[in-house]
């Protein structure tokens, strides 16, 4: 069974950085084709692309967040980490988690298959 | 970068209606294209990746087809669970962005 679960602060301030943990089982980020990703989406808007890290370490950011936004994978623990510098109230809502599933040749492509329930996340002072 | 739009942003429907949701990329994106289902207060859910590849245990009224920059959702029957947002998503270079989604709500 695979899960992903998201966990970090439900608050910070203004120009704080915000870290968060996202914890998963049932599937291994060593894994050919495989990634962990990060997806927004505040209240009542759509989903934004934040981040993914591949099975490899190899990265991809968002080009309008590159300069604030940081992905890491633990090497011996089943765990992603988004870091997101000067956090500013635009910056609230749902942070997801999900695993990438590559496909196609090479896994050049991918589909985000399975999700944590996501951490809502207010930015104010 | 590579923008997605979807239309219509909404629209109402009845059970057992036929539904098409159109998406369109900026680019050719070929078919990589996926769609997700999303309903209130939980996160979104597969339902077709490479523009018709039906996602395991996903109802076959779901169907998906287009390639380039033209795509479509298409549900046959509309069933009760079905009231949602839809979101389309490229994933032709893995930015991964979405589209702005559409939102099917009843008639």
């Amino acid at each position: 069974q695979i899960t992903l679960k998201e966990s970090g602060p439900t608050l910070v301030k203004p120009t704080q950085t915000l870290a968060l943990t996202c914890t998963f089982s049932g599937f291994s980020l060593t894994t050919r084709g495989v990634g962990v990703g990060w997806i927004r989406q505040p209240p009542g808007k759509a989903l934004e692309w934040l981040a993914l890290v591949f099975w490899d370490d190899d990265k991809r950011y968002s080009p309008s967040l590159r300069s604030r936004v940081t992905i890491t994978k633990a090497t011996y623990t089943n765990e992603v980490v988004l870091e997101m510098t000067d956090m500013d109230p635009v910056d609230t809502g749902t942070y997801y988690c999900a695993r990438r599933q590559g496909w196609g040749y090479d896994f050049w492509s991918g589909y985000y298959d399975y999700w944590g329930q996501g951490a809502l996340v207010t930015v104010s002072s | 970068d590579i923008q997605m739009t979807q239309s219509p942003s909404s629209l109402s429907a009845s059970v057992g209606d036929r539904l098409t949701i159109t998406c369109r990329a900026s680019r050719n994106i070929y078919n990589f294209l996926n769609w997700y289902q999303q309903k209130p207060g939980r996160a979104p859910n597969l339902l077709i990746y490479g523009a018709s590849n039906l996602q395991s245990g996903v109802p076959s009224r779901f169907s998906g087809s287009g390639s380039g920059t033209h795509f479509t959702l298409t549900i046959s029957s509309l069933q009760p669970e079905d009231f949602a947002i839809y979101f389309c998503q490229q994933s032709y270079n893995d930015i991964g962005n979405f589209g702005p989604g559409t939102k099917v709500d009843v008639k």
